[in-house]
């Protein structure tokens, strides 16, 4: 079974900062590995999808990496703003039949003024 | 507006009762999710429908149950079997296709007294 998992669970960071999200998974058959936020109370936000052919996708300051044989994805947030704070989750769809997503247990992110 | 809704936001049940969690979406999507999140976990699969009338387990199906009558609506009921039925309820739906996304409701919060 696809587990995921997603480290840091908690980072704080000063407003301005570069950072760099971590996501693992254990079987390379995937689909596609998406990213998405959630703020508290919430459902989930997506914000990246990167197909199990492509290496990266990027969205204004957000940059999401795949390297499928390793089983390793990050998202990379340039010049972190306050309202960026919130949990960060990432979840793969599973290539053998592509019915089912597994999720990891997100970071939360504090990005403080 | 185009989305999906979950009805209600706060939902109190006493030990015993069934409890029935609505969610509808208007994106005219094939495939609809139905996940639990609990604190400091990730989401897990509670049950999913590729197509209506048609639905399959995911890895938490005990004490839940689901119907697919109509594409829109995909309603789960919480069952007195369920032995910890209290957490966060998120439901999703996606069009479909190979590549496509998931899109999530707002969740409900289930409190058993």
């Amino acid at each position: 079974k696809q587990e995921v998992t997603q480290i840091p669970a908690a980072l704080s960071v000063p407003e301005g900062e570069n950072l760099v999200l971590n996501c693992s998974f254990t079987d390379s058959a995937i689909y596609n590995l998406q990213w998405f936020r959630q703020d508290p109370g919430k459902g989930l936000t997506s914000l990246l999808l990167i197909q199990s052919s492509q290496r990266e996708q990027t969205s204004g300051r957000l940059n999401a990496s795949l390297d499928k044989s390793s089983g390793r994805s990050t998202l990379y947030i340039a010049a972190s703003q306050p309202g960026d704070s919130a949990t960060y989750l990432c979840a793969v769809r599973e290539g053998r039949t592509g019915n089912q997503f597994y999720f990891g247990t997100g970071t939360s992110l504090t990005v403080i003024p | 507006d185009g989305g999906i809704t979950q009805s209600p936001k706060y939902l109190f049940r006493k030990e015993g009762q069934n409890v029935t969690l609505s969610c509808e979406q208007n994106l005219n999507h094939d495939a609809m999710y139905w996940y639990r999140q609990d604190p400091g976990q990730g989401l897990r699969l509670i049950y999913y429908s590729q197509i209506v009338n048609d639905f399959q387990k995911g890895d938490i199906a005990e004490g839940y149950s689901v119907s697919r009558e109509k594409k829109e609506s995909f309603p789960l009921t919480v069952t007195s079997a369920q032995k910890n039925p209290t957490a966060f309820y998120l439901c999703a739906s996606r069009q479909g296709a190979g590549t496509d996304t998931q899109y999530f409701g707002p969740g409900t919060r289930l409190t058993v007294l």
